[in-house]
């Protein structure tokens, strides 16, 4: 059972654009993690956000956690096709991490 | 490199067969994980290790399924008669135990069974 509810599922955008994608849950996070996949590999860990209202950078990549700690996004600015991949959040809870299906993002060169 | 590492990558197999994957984790991480991603899916906890200690299983790991981890290093999940629904990638995660959220993963084992 998926408790995280990701959206939007796939996202194809042209290189250069910006784009958001968002991680939403009915109960509150502990803590949030984000995770990139690329395909036939290991997610990656991005980030990890802990306090409601928090943001933190990584180069183009901007992560929010909401005021509520129910959930969070995900703005990539001036997307590369290198930030193409599955953008995983992640809940950890009772020794381990439960996952949302995923942002699928495919960025057009 | 350091990081998580599993084998093989990939493995094809009949049904009914016995399989066997390996993970190393990170050295200095003495909590495993194993977890299972189908596709379209994201990964869904199997089991975890402290040390070489089996800790829980999810209900996902049926009876076919057996996890060791024999001396707190790399750990083994053996899938006995492969079934169809048994295609899938097999990961593998380390950390410490005070940081369950900052779990490191391996490349996954694919399986694919024929």
């Amino acid at each position: 059972t998926q408790l995280l509810e990701q959206s939007p599922q796939f996202l194809s955008i042209q290189e250069g654009e910006n784009l958001t994608v968002y991680c939403n849950s009915s109960s509150v996070f502990s803590s949030l993690q984000w995770y990139r996949q690329e395909p036939g590999e290991g997610p990656v860990l991005l980030v990890t956000v802990v306090t409601g209202g928090e943001v933190k950078k990584l180069k183009r990549l901007t992560f929010q956690f909401g005021d509520a700690r129910k959930d969070s996004s995900l703005h990539i600015t001036a997307a590369q096709p290198g930030d193409t991949g599955l953008y995983l959040c992640a809940r950890a809870g009772n020794n381990r991490l439960a996952f949302g299906k995923g942002n699928q993002v495919v960025v057009i060169p | 490199d350091t990081g998580v590492s599993q084998n093989p990558r990939h493995k094809i197999t009949k049904r009914g067969q016995n399989v066997t994957f390996r993970c190393d984790p990170i050295s200095e991480h003495n909590r495993l994980y194993w977890y299972r991603q189908t596709l379209g899916q994201g990964p869904e906890f199997l089991t975890y290790f402290q040390n070489e200690a089996q800790l829980e299983k999810s209900r996902l790991l049926s009876d076919r399924f057996s996890a060791e981890r024999p001396k707190g290093s790399f750990s083994t999940l053996e899938i006995q008669r492969t079934e169809q629904g048994d295609s899938a990638m097999y990961l593998c995660a380390s950390s410490f135990p005070v940081r369950v959220y900052e779990q490191y993963f391996g490349p996954g084992t694919r399986l694919t069974v024929t």
